[in-house]
């Protein structure tokens, strides 16, 4: 009954080599959000679909892009990356607003060599 | 911008009490969440405050102060399973989460 399922949760890319990571959900939820997370750093949200309506963070680089074909699958596309973007991606639903809670996949753990 | 501090961390021993401040400094405050992240694996939701006072849940309580900018979470009972990073995120909008850096807590027998 998983309900946040990121694939895959481990991925070793090279530098420079395109690679993206997926997420789906079975809960139905509006909003879906991507996090940057570095060892010891809090989540870093990179952006966020509120259905079909994209929302990126003023400071994520143009390197990080993200679609959403359907309410269950977002996914993340790092175009370039650079030693700097190896991280844990964590992939977040959202429900209404008075649901107040974020639900977490479990993250994809990202190694650039 | 948001400033979101907690301590980087604290250590206790099993069937000690601890408790975890965060403090907050946001454009927006719409409610503050604790969450509970085990080493490699995704946050798991733990609490929500959004009006002053104390909220408890089980071994875990937590208490916000919407005036000072301040909440804490409160660990009783403390058992192994509870080593893990506590992470203080204040809603700052509707749909956005603003995290604190989090806090290890490692439970010692």
């Amino acid at each position: 009954d998983a309900m946040v399922i990121q694939n895959p949760r481990y991925q070793v890319t090279q530098f420079g080599k395109p690679v993206t990571l997926s997420c789906s959900q079975t809960l139905n939820h509006n909003v879906m959000y991507w996090y940057q997370q570095k060892s010891s750093q809090a989540p870093k949200l990179l952006f966020h679909y509120y259905d079909k309506d994209f929302n990126n963070e003023a400071d994520t680089p143009d390197n990080f892009q993200s679609r959403r074909p359907n309410t269950s699958f977002c996914f993340l596309d790092i175009r370039s990356p650079g030693l700097g973007d190896a991280a844990m991606y964590l992939c977040a639903t959202a429900g209404r607003v008075s649901d107040h809670e974020q639900y977490f996949g479990p993250g994809t753990r990202l190694t650039v060599t | 911008g948001q400033n979101i501090d907690q301590p980087t961390e604290m250590t206790a021993t099993e069937g000690a009490i601890v408790q975890i401040n965060c403090t907050y400094q946001t454009s927006g405050f719409n409610g503050l969440f604790w969450y509970q992240q085990h080493a490699g694996e995704a946050p798991t939701f733990l609490s929500y405050n959004v009006l002053d006072g104390l909220e408890e849940k089980g071994r875990f309580s937590s208490f916000l102060s919407r005036s000072k900018g301040y909440s804490y979470l409160l660990l009783k009972e403390l058992q192994m399973k509870d080593s893990a990073s506590y992470l203080c995120a204040v809603r700052v909008s509707d749909y956005k989460l603003s995290f604190g850096a989090g806090t290890t807590v490692t439970v010692r027998a």
